[in-house]
């Protein structure tokens, strides 16, 4: 079965530096990773996915994110952090079911927290 | 252009209660899905549609029914509630034809059951 791990519960960094939040996966087959952010008492908003092609995706509010095949890894990044980055973020893979039909796995959320 | 909207928003119950929590997408999309959000687990898959009058269990579907009677509505219906059922609970749809096929969330449903 596919899934993904987020091993970070939470990642502190300082308003201007970069930033990065950890993903890895384990699938058969090609990958389809999303990220999506989680905002206080709000639904989930998608900002980023990969399907193929450049292993560099960019998304939202200036994220982007680096798949790296060789380390099953989908980490997110963004070059400088403002303090409205401050969220919970969430990693996904898409399952494919011997049905052909489709379901989402979530990772278990990476709290973002900015510090001014 | 509401997306996935979910009714109610928040929502007490006593132990052994039942009720029904609606979503509605108005983006024409196959797929729904069922969610629910628990501290230090994220989102675990409750129950899911791949279309109209189509429903299948997740991860957790113990203690909830589905319907999907129409294309736009996927109802979660709670029997008979359980303090373990409380959680937020989040709906989400799809479309399988689209190219990367993102998923789309609603706002959510806070459920406290006492």
């Amino acid at each position: 079965a596919q899934s993904v791990a987020q091993p970070e519960d939470q990642v502190n960094v300082a308003e201007g530096n970069p930033l990065t939040v950890k993903c890895t996966y384990s699938v058969s087959g090609n990958p389809y990773l999303f990220w999506y952010v989680q905002y206080p008492n709000r639904g989930l908003q998608f900002l980023l996915k990969y399907i193929t092609g450049d292993n560099l995706v960019k998304g939202s509010y200036g994220f982007e994110a680096e798949f790296n095949k060789s380390q099953t890894s989908f980490h997110l990044k963004k070059p400088s952090a403002l303090v409205s980055d401050s969220a919970l973020y969430f990693c996904a893979v898409r399952d494919i079911l011997t049905s052909g039909t489709y379901k989402y796995i979530f990772g278990t959320g990476t709290r973002l927290k900015v510090l001014a | 252009n509401a997306g996935v909207t979910q009714t109610p928003k928040f929502r007490v119950l006593k132990t052994g209660q039942s009720m029904t929590l609606l979503c509605a997408q108005d983006m024409n999309h196959e797929y729904m899905y069922w969610y629910r959000q628990d501290p230090g687990m994220g989102l675990r898959l409750i129950h899911y549609s791949v279309g109209e009058g189509t429903t299948a269990k997740g991860e957790v579907p113990d203690g909830y029914n589905v319907s999907r009677l129409k294309k736009q509505n996927f109802l979660l219906g709670l029997e008979s509630a359980a303090p373990s059922q409380t959680s937020v609970y989040f709906c989400a749809s799809s479309d399988p034809g689209a190219r990367g096929n993102t998923i789309y969330f609603g706002e959510g449903s806070w459920l406290t059951v006492v």
